[in-house]
Formats: C-alpha cells, sequence, structure tokens
C-alpha cells in the first residue's frame, strides 16, 4: 500500500499569510494527487487534482505542485474562510489513501 | 450537478452489520465513473473504503476488504455499504462520493454511525 505523510500536521497563520503544505507518498504516484478542503462538520471539497489542476470555483490564491513522491498546496494570501483542515489523497493505486490531514488555524 | 444523499441507522450494535445507501440524484449511476465510500472516525482523519463502477467491478481498502461489501442498484440509482462484524472502532461518519478522473469531485454530507449496545 502507499502511504501518505503531510507536514505540518497543525499550523498556525494569519490572514494574509502564504501557507505551504507538503505531502509525500511512500512510492511514485506520477501526479495522481488530489486536495481536499475539510471544515468542521462538513464533507471534504475537493481544490486541487492531478497535482495542480485547480477544480472548477475554487480561488486562484491556491495552488498546488509536484510530481513522483512530493507535492505541495500552496494559499497564496490566508483568508478567514480558509481556515480549515486539508487533506492529499493519491488516486494512483488501490487503496487510495489519504493522508493524516493539516488543520489551518487562526493565529 | 449530481447530488448523493445517504441514509441508513444511525446505531448498530457491535458484532452487527452496518449497512448504508447512497442516492444518486441529477445524474446516472451508469455514467463512466466509479463510486466510493469513505468514513471520518470523530475527531481524525479520512480513510477510504472502496469503490464500485457501475458494472458492478469493485475495489476495496485492503485493511477493511474481508469486511465490505458494496453493491450497485442501477434500477434506483443509489449503490450501498455493508460492513459486517462492526466493533466501536467503526464508529464514524461515513461519506459517499463520486470518482471524476481519478478525483472525488461530489460528495454526500455524510452520515454518523455509532456502534454501541
Amino acid at each position: 500500500d502507499i502511504q501518505m505523510t503531510q507536514s505540518p500536521s497543525s499550523l498556525s497563520a494569519s490572514v494574509g499569510d502564504r501557507v505551504t503544505i507538503t505531502c509525500r507518498a511512500s512510492q511514485s504516484i506520477s501526479r495522481y494527487l488530489n486536495w481536499y478542503q475539510q471544515k468542521p462538520g462538513k464533507a471534504p471539497k475537493l481544490l486541487m487534482y492531478a497535482a495542480s489542476s485547480l477544480q472548477s470555483g475554487v480561488p486562484s490564491r491556491f495552488s498546488g505542485s509536484g510530481s513522483g513522491t512530493d507535492f505541495t498546496l500552496t494559499i497564496s494570501s490566508l483568508q478567514p474562510e480558509d481556515f480549515a483542515t486539508y487533506y492529499c489523497q493519491q488516486s494512483y493505486s488501490i487503496p487510495r489513501a489519504f493522508g493524516q490531514g493539516t488543520k489551518v488555524e487562526i493565529k | 450537478q449530481v447530488q448523493l444523499q445517504e441514509s441508513g441507522p444511525g446505531l448498530v450494535k457491535p458484532s452487527g452489520t452496518l449497512s448504508l445507501t447512497c442516492a444518486v440524484s441529477g445524474g446516472s449511476i451508469n455514467n463512466n465513473t466509479w463510486w466510493n465510500w469513505v468514513r471520518q472516525p470523530p475527531g481524525k482523519g479520512l480513510e477510504w473504503i472502496g469503490e464500485i463502477y457501475h458494472s458492478g467491478s469493485t475495489n476495496y481498502n485492503p485493511s477493511l476488504k474481508s469486511r465490505v461489501t458494496i453493491l450497485v442498484d442501477k434500477s434506483k440509482n443509489q449503490f450501498s455499504l455493508k460492513l459486517s462484524s462492526v466493533t466501536a472502532a467503526d464508529t464514524a461518519v461515513y461519506y459517499c462520493a463520486r470518482t471524476k478522473l481519478w478525483r472525488l469531485d461530489s460528495w454526500g454530507q455524510g452520515t454518523l454511525v455509532t456502534v454501541s449496545s
């Protein structure tokens, strides 16, 4: 099974900050990497797919990069509505594992 | 736009079988896509359970494979999850979701299932 590891597990940031979250796969997954945002009590929402493609309707302050085993999600200027938990997920093989999540909190 | 809605008992006894249904509206379950179950224990992360194609082909998480069955009912435009021999560790919010081109692009709102006597 491919393991997905996110870092950090949590971070505190202020509105307007640039935030970067890292996701590492235990073996190469090419660009089969998705990012989701989850707010308390809500279902996850797709943000990015294929490592760097922005899902329709998602603000352009979100961007993704990487291939192989190392990936990043960047929020260029953190907004109040961005405080949430972010998950990466690989869709390269079965099981389609998620990372453990990164909680972005208000500083 | 496709919408998904989970339904089923919110309480299941230990050693029993958890059964949930996901109703798909706004689109056909026969489309060339996979339909998924994902769960999230309280305060924890997401766990992928498995997926089914409209043909009935399935893929399961090996960690749950011996206890999981996912079925599709094309006549009702829905798919279902059965998880047997449940314990308290299976207490979670269960989500159904659609795969579109390798990503989970549409999700149900989730339903909490508690395993308790």
